[in-house]
């Protein structure tokens, strides 16, 4: 069975402090890793797609990076926006075509 | 620029009530989806569309109900309410399917007493 876990649970950063978020994953046959960005009260937005170790994805102040065990969210220099919770899922080869499971988020608060 | 839009933003239902959850989207998309998500739980997958008249189960399916009879909709109807289906729904749509590039609504928090 496919599992992704996330750590920590919550982050409180202060401003300009960067930090990294986990998101851990067992997968047979990984197809893609995924990052989604939820504000309160909002749908999840996407943020990256990993497809094979050691490939790296950049937006602004956000750098995902992917291992054969885990990613990594590296935020650098965060501001109060960045503020929400950051969703990781997986998607196997196997398993059917819409077969994606997510970890239930790190709750990152950027204190200004 | 609408994107997925979802109605109602909020419902509470008796227990054994039935309601339709409503999904649209304007991006000509083949690909939607319904999730619930659930606190302390990952989103989970309740059926999906991969195009106008064409639906399959998800990873929770029992209890609810889909069709796909144009691009744009995809209503989820709850057959007889259920506390457990106490939950926020969101509606999905892609273009490629699968976990990539999900275009979420903003939800619906749906209680049942």
């Amino acid at each position: 069975e496919d599992q992704v876990t996330q750590s920590p649970e919550a982050l409180r950063l202060q401003e300009g402090e960067s930090s990294s978020l986990n998101c851990s994953y067992t997968v047979s046959g990984l197809r893609g890793l995924f990052w989604y960005r939820q504000d309160p009260g909002k749908g999840p937005e996407f943020l990256f797609t990993l497809y094979s170790a050691g490939e790296e994805k950049e937006k602004e102040r956000l750098k995902a990076t992917l291992t054969k065990k885990e990613s990594f969210l590296h935020i650098t220099a965060p501001k109060p926006e960045d503020s929400a919770t950051y969703l990781c899922a997986v998607q196997a080869h196997s398993g059917g075509y819409q077969k994606v499971t997510f970890g239930i988020g790190t709750k990152l608060q950027v204190i200004p | 620029n609408a994107g997925v839009t979802q109605t109602p933003k909020f419902q509470v239902l008796k227990t054994g009530q039935s309601m339709t959850l409503q999904c649209a989207q304007d991006m000509n998309h083949e690909y939607m989806s319904w999730y619930r998500q659930d606190p302390g739980m990952g989103l989970r997958l309740i059926h999906y569309s991969v195009g106008a008249g064409i639906t399959d189960q998800g990873e929770v399916p029992n209890g609810y109900n889909v069709s796909r009879s144009t691009t744009e909709d995809f209503p989820l109807r709850l057959l007889s309410a259920a506390p457990s289906q106490t939950s926020v729904y969101f509606c999905a749509s892609s273009e490629t399917g699968g976990g990539e590039k999900l275009f979420f609504g903003s939800g619906t928090q749906l209680s049942v007493l």
